[in-house]
C-alpha cells in the first residue's frame, strides 16, 4: 500500500522559511509525478506544484512561483519543497499526493491524485 | 475564488440520492477529465472518482460521476452517515497550466 508521510510543519514568521519534506514507500517513488498541494483554514484545496519522475520538469502555481521550490531525491524516495518569503496567506496544510495520469510538455489532460500524505501544518504569522 | 464552482451544503436522509455538482468552463472542465475527492473531517482527501467515471478499487459503487460540457456531478446513492464529508471536484485548466479544484462542498446527513 502507498504512504506518503510529510515532516512536521512549523510557525514561521513573515519573510521566513520552512522546507516540507515527503517520505514515499511501498512504491517505484522515480516512475511517479509527485505534488504539492495545500488547504488554508476552512478553504478549499489548492495545487502549489508538481515534479516528473526525474525532477527535470517542474511546475508551480502563480501564487508561490518564485518563492517556492519543488524537488527530489530518488535516491531517498523523498520529495521536498522549499518555502521562502513566507506570507500570511501561504498558512495552510500542505499533502504531498502521488500525480497519475497521463502528462505531456507540462499539461496533464487527464490526471488524479491517487494517494496523499496526512499532511503537515504551515503556519505563518508575526 | 475557486475557480470551478460546487454548491456549499446540500444534505439528504439515509437512504436518500444526491448530486453534487461542479461547474467549469471550455479550458478546464470542457477540455479536460474530472476527478472528485471526499475528505472526511480531520483527515487527507481520498481519490473517489477519476476520468470522470471511474471508481478506484475499494470505493462503493453507490458513488458515481459524470461530465457534460463544461459541468461535472458526484451522485451519491443508498446515502450512508458516514457519507458525511467534504467533497473536491479537480481538472486540469489549459489558461492556468495547472490543476484547479473547486471550493469544496460539504455534505451533511441529516
Amino acid at each position: 500500500q502507498v504512504q506518503l508521510v510529510e515532516s512536521e510543519g512549523g510557525f514561521v514568521k513573515p519573510g521566513g522559511s520552512l522546507r516540507l519534506s515527503c517520505a514515499a514507500s511501498e512504491f517505484t517513488f522515480s516512475d511517479y509525478y509527485m505534488s504539492w498541494i495545500r488547504q488554508a483554514p476552512g478553504k478549499g484545496l489548492e495545487w502549489v506544484s508538481y515534479i516528473s519522475g526525474r525532477g527535470n520538469t517542474k511546475y508551480y502555481a502563480d501564487s508561490v512561483k518564485g518563492r517556492f521550490t519543488i524537488s527530489r531525491d530518488n535516491a531517498k524516495n523523498a520529495l521536498y519543497l522549499q518555502m521562502n518569503s513566507l506570507r500570511a496567506e501561504d498558512t495552510a496544510v500542505y499533502y504531498c499526493a502521488r500525480l497519475l495520469g497521463a502528462c505531456t510538455s507540462g499539461r496533464c489532460s487527464s490526471f488524479w491524485f491517487d494517494s496523499w500524505g496526512q499532511g503537515a501544518l504551515v503556519t505563518v504569522s508575526s | 475564488q475557486s475557480v470551478l464552482t460546487q454548491p456549499p451544503s446540500p444534505s439528504g436522509t439515509p437512504g436518500q440520492r444526491v448530486t453534487i455538482s461542479c461547474s467549469g468552463s471550455s479550458s478546464n472542465i470542457g477540455s479536460n477529465t474530472v476527478n472528485w475527492y471526499q475528505q472526511l473531517p480531520g483527515t487527507a482527501p481520498k481519490l473517489l472518482i477519476y476520468s470522470n467515471d471511474q471508481r478506484p478499487s475499494g470505493v462503493p459503487d453507490r458513488f458515481s460521476g459524470s461530465k457534460s460540457g463544461t459541468s461535472a456531478s458526484l451522485a451519491i446513492s443508498g446515502l450512508q452517515s458516514e457519507d458525511e464529508a467534504d467533497y473536491h471536484c479537480a481538472t486540469w485548466d489549459d489558461s492556468l497550466n495547472g490543476p484547479v479544484f473547486g471550493g469544496g462542498t460539504k455534505l451533511t446527513v441529516l
